[in-house]
């Protein structure tokens, strides 16, 4: 099956830059899509299309792609960004699949 | 700006079955996809498939083919997942959430309802 590959945690300390990547195959060819998800939410938007964010969503996060992989940064972190993050694409089907996620720690 | 409310929790017995709702307000139904989205407990995201309402066309992942049907009733507004002979491991949270499209760039979840947690135990 097709796979998104992201690292299980990320820690940084508040103020810092906060970057996640996502790896997989098709992402020079499919767009990559970035949820944040706190402890009993529902995940939220906050990236889509590679690098543009929905309204609502502060500066402070940005996504960029680069071949195979795609990665979002948080600029200047906050205690409030502490979360779990997910990658979400697309394979060559057009099957959508999620990434592992990855923890946020905010030290 | 459109807003999903799922029905509430369930707990059922192993090997019956389940039908869970999710209802849209605020914009046209029919003008975007809702798909599911099962958690869980302490796990990742996983996507099981997607529905436009206005003409039913649905996908589903190859993980959740035939485990899994969705529906929608755009007389209503309101999208359903169904599962048949539950296990104690579809024990989750289970998301609806709306798409602007299914591809080419709009293949994505931009608004997500609050859940419904399905519990599976004899």
């Amino acid at each position: 099956s097709y796979e998104v590959t992201q690292p299980p945690s990320v820690s940084v300390s508040p103020g810092q830059t906060a970057r996640i990547t996502c790896s997989a195959d098709a992402l020079p060819k499919k767009y990559a899509y970035w949820y944040k998800q706190k402890p009993g939410q529902a995940p939220v938007l906050v990236i889509y299309k590679d690098s543009e964010r929905p309204s609502g969503i502060p500066e402070r996060f940005s996504g960029s792609s680069s071949g195979t992989t795609v990665t979002l940064t948080i600029s200047g972190v906050q205690a409030e960004d502490e979360a779990d993050y997910y990658c979400q694409s697309a394979d060559s089907s057009d099957t959508w699949v999620f990434g592992g996620g990855t923890k946020l720690t905010v030290l | 700006e459109v807003q999903l409310v799922q029905s509430g929790a369930e707990v059922k017995k192993p090997g019956e079955s389940l039908k869970i709702s999710c209802k849209g307000s605020g914009s046209t139904f029919s003008s975007y996809w809702i798909g599911w989205v099962r958690q869980m407990p302490g796990k990742g995201l996983e996507w099981m498939g997607i529905i436009y309402p206005g003409d039913s066309d649905t996908r589903y992942s190859p993980s959740f083919q035939g485990q899994v049907t969705i529906s929608a009733d755009k007389s209503i507004s309101t999208a359903y997942l169904q599962c048949s002979s539950l296990k104690a491991s579809d024990t989750a949270m289970y998301y609806c959430a709306t798409s602007p499209g299914y591809s080419y760039g709009y293949g994505y979840f931009q608004h997500w309802g609050q859940g419904t947690l399905v519990t599976v135990s004899s």
